[in-house]
């Protein structure tokens, strides 16, 4: 299994308050990336990292915002959680080149009260 | 735009029987595609894969070959088990970028 961990793996917080979540890896990947999953939905992107301080928006970024500091470390922040942001979290990794495939953390399940 | 669609669920099939869950993609060049499958509370997992036309990706039983001709890529199992139950995704990866497009998930339930 590649190495990801996501952390915390389960929390419930209040509408407002700021929830920032954590990727982490050991596979010395460039490409790191935020998911979303939803019913009805499947996976939607948040944001994406292609290096270190390199980010890039996905479909539905509003209300996100992300970090990248370091190669094995992506940060996922939500300034003032809602409850639309109710939600599992996935973290995925991949290294350069087409044929790469993404490797994927176990989740963080979020909800906002 | 890229994109991937793969058939509706839940899909329900009795233990033995064949399984076809369908995927189509859209997309400006020759992407590679893949087959993810997800388990009850896990992350996603990478099932096969197949980066050019006519490629066949194949792993527990499961196949699926790259059809540049209808732009597709249908996951098939002959024989389906009880512990094949779980969510099925499709997903491609175009070549000229990084950033993965996934259908929205097939839900296959296998009864004994």
């Amino acid at each position: 299994d590649a190495g990801i961990t996501q952390s915390p793996r389960h929390k419930v917080t209040e509408t407002g308050t700021p929830v920032t979540l954590r990727c982490h890896q050991t596979e010395n990947h460039r490409y790191m990336y935020w998911y979303r999953q939803d019913p009805g939905h499947g996976l939607r992107l948040i944001h994406y990292s292609y290096g270190v301080k390199d980010t890039d928006k996905g479909e539905v970024s509003d209300g996100y915002s992300v970090s990248r500091s370091k190669t094995e470390d992506f940060l996922l922040t939500l300034e003032s959680a809602t409850s639309s942001q109710t939600s599992v979290y996935f973290c995925a990794i991949s290294g350069a080149g087409t044929y790469n495939e993404q490797f994927f953390g176990p989740g963080t399940r979020l909800t906002v009260l | 735009g890229d994109s991937v669609t793969q058939m509706e669920g839940p899909v329900t099939l009795s233990e033995e029987a064949f399984l076809t869950i369908n995927c189509t993609y859209t997309a400006t060049g020759y992407p590679s595609l893949f087959w993810y499958v997800q388990y009850p509370g896990e992350g996603l997992q990478l099932l096969l894969k197949a980066t050019k036309a006519d490629d066949k990706g194949s792993n527990k039983g499961f196949e699926a070959t790259y059809r540049k001709e209808t732009t597709s890529f249908h996951l098939e199992k002959g024989s389906v088990q009880v512990s094949d139950s779980a969510v099925y995704f499709c997903a491609q990866l175009p070549n000229t970028g990084n950033q993965f497009y996934f259908g929205t998930g097939t839900s296959l339930t296998v009864i004994p």
